[in-house]
């Protein structure tokens, strides 16, 4: 069966620092792989995607990077966080061509 | 005009109650359609998918109105445990990624 691995489950960073957010994907080859970012008692905001390796599609400008560098890993960095980048990071896989995607158990992220 | 959008609650309902969500989204030519239930500091885990007939899972029954966009959730006999957030999710043609609404919050009160 999938699974989806997602680390740190919660992080507090100071304003400034980098970051590096990790996402592995067990048990299928050639997912398409997503980051999502929630805010506090908002909807999810698609961040990045991905169909596969080196290859990121971003859908909203930021302060944040996605890499892919291999097939069922997705990577979500910042040089240097904002304030603004505080909220729930949120990894998902789904099957190419398929509809429901599948997600991790999210990084709460405090930038301070 | 948002893409998918839901009335946030909360709803507040009595153990063994029925209770009906409903979404509206903007885009005629969506293809797939989802709910999704999201448990506080969790991430979002698929519930069930939303077929034109209609399908029912269990106490979970999903009803989609493509003519007028819109899709129901609706929960018979509610348990404590039922208590989360619905999200409604949708797929678009040309589009790789799920478009998520922001949730209805339900909490099943003893």
């Amino acid at each position: 069966s999938q699974t989806i691995h997602q680390w740190p489950a919660t992080l507090v960073q100071p304003v400034g620092s980098p970051l590096s957010l990790e996402c592995t994907v067990e048990g299928t080859s050639n997912p398409n792989l997503y980051w999502y970012r929630q805010a506090a008692g908002r909807g999810l905001q698609l961040l990045f995607y991905s169909v596969g390796i080196g290859q990121i599609s971003s859908e909203v400008p930021q302060n944040l990077s996605a890499s892919r560098p291999q097939d069922r890993q997705f990577i979500l960095s910042s040089k240097k966080l904002l304030l603004s980048d505080s909220g729930f990071y949120l990894c998902a896989w789904s099957v190419q061509g398929g509809a429901e995607a599948f997600f991790g158990q999210g990084t709460r992220l405090t930038v301070v | 005009r948002k893409e998918v959008e839901q009335d946030p609650g909360p709803f507040n309902v009595p153990e063994g109650a029925t209770v009906a969500f409903n979404c509206t989204y903007s885009n005629s030519a969506s293809q797939s359609f989802f709910w999704y239930r999201q448990d506080c500091r969790k991430e979002p885990k698929l519930l069930m998918s939303v077929y034109s007939s209609g399908n029912e899972d269990g106490r979970f029954t999903a009803q989609l109105n493509r003519a007028s966009q819109y899709i129901s959730l609706l929960i018979r006999d509610s348990k404590l445990s039922d208590s989360a957030t619905y999200l409604c999710v949708v797929k678009d043609p040309g589009r790789r990624a799920l478009t998520f609404g922001s949730g209805t919050r339900l909490q099943v009160q003893p």
